[in-house]
């Protein structure tokens, strides 16, 4: 079984709209969570990352850890075509190792 | 920002054949990664290494080993392709890991096809 599953698979929300996307993981253990972005035919890149409980914003991306309930969110303000591609949630399964889920396509319609 | 490169990136192997897939980065990062993405399963991680001389398995190693020969390179090797290893691949390297840090920095990815 996937050890970091997200939700949904795909969503399409119009430009200008809040997007938020899921990740739950099964390892309470997990020191470290982040999200990675990627576009189309594209290498993966890193766009947050968190070590602790709580909530972290970076301009109009916000990321929110609850170890307690296993959950972690991705919300993005203000979305735009540019924000359509793969979104991928990692928590790291041992030291230095990441553990990704399977990702969810978004679409941002102009 | 890091540099990862891969080569090839695209690569067509007939079954049976040996493929090697090659990975450089110039960040002097001690952490590098083969992970492959395929439709439907994210990224899998299939070997990673902690530095030169060192490989150790990930989640999906079987039919694949490593090499890690400087802190620079770090080389997947297919000795018998097969068709069920049709992905990309993708290499990244990162810094041992720090409060607040602990990015991995990704290749473009190498495309083999196995017929």
């Amino acid at each position: 079984q996937q050890k970091v599953q997200q939700s949904p698979e795909s969503l399409i929300v119009p430009e200008g709209a809040m997007t938020s996307l899921n990740c739950t993981f099964s390892d309470s253990a997990s020191q470290y969570f982040a999200w990675y972005r990627q576009h189309s035919g594209k290498a993966p890149k890193a766009l947050m990352s968190i070590f602790s409980n709580g909530e972290k914003e970076e301009g109009r991306f916000t990321i929110h850890l609850n170890k307690a309930s296993l959950h972690f969110s991705l919300h993005i303000r203000d979305s735009q075509p540019s924000d359509s591609a793969l979104y991928l949630c990692a928590d790291d399964s041992g030291y230095n190792k990441l553990t990704f889920g399977k990702g969810t396509v978004l679409l941002v319609s102009p | 920002e890091a540099a990862v490169t891969q080569s090839p990136r695209n690569k067509v192997a007939v079954t049976g054949g040996k493929v090697t897939l090659s990975c450089n980065q110039t960040n002097n990062h001690n952490n590098m990664y083969w992970y492959r993405q395929d439709t439907g399963h994210g990224l899998r991680l299939i070997h990673y290494s902690y530095g030169a001389g060192s490989t150790e398995k990930g989640d999906i190693p079987d039919g694949y080993k490593a090499s890690r020969p400087s802190q620079e390179n770090f080389s997947l090797i297919l000795e018998l392709a097969t068709p069920s290893q049709t992905s990309v691949y993708f290499c990244a390297s990162g810094r041992d890991w720090e409060a607040n840090t602990g990015q991995l920095y990704f290749g473009e990815g190498s495309k083999l096809t196995v017929l």
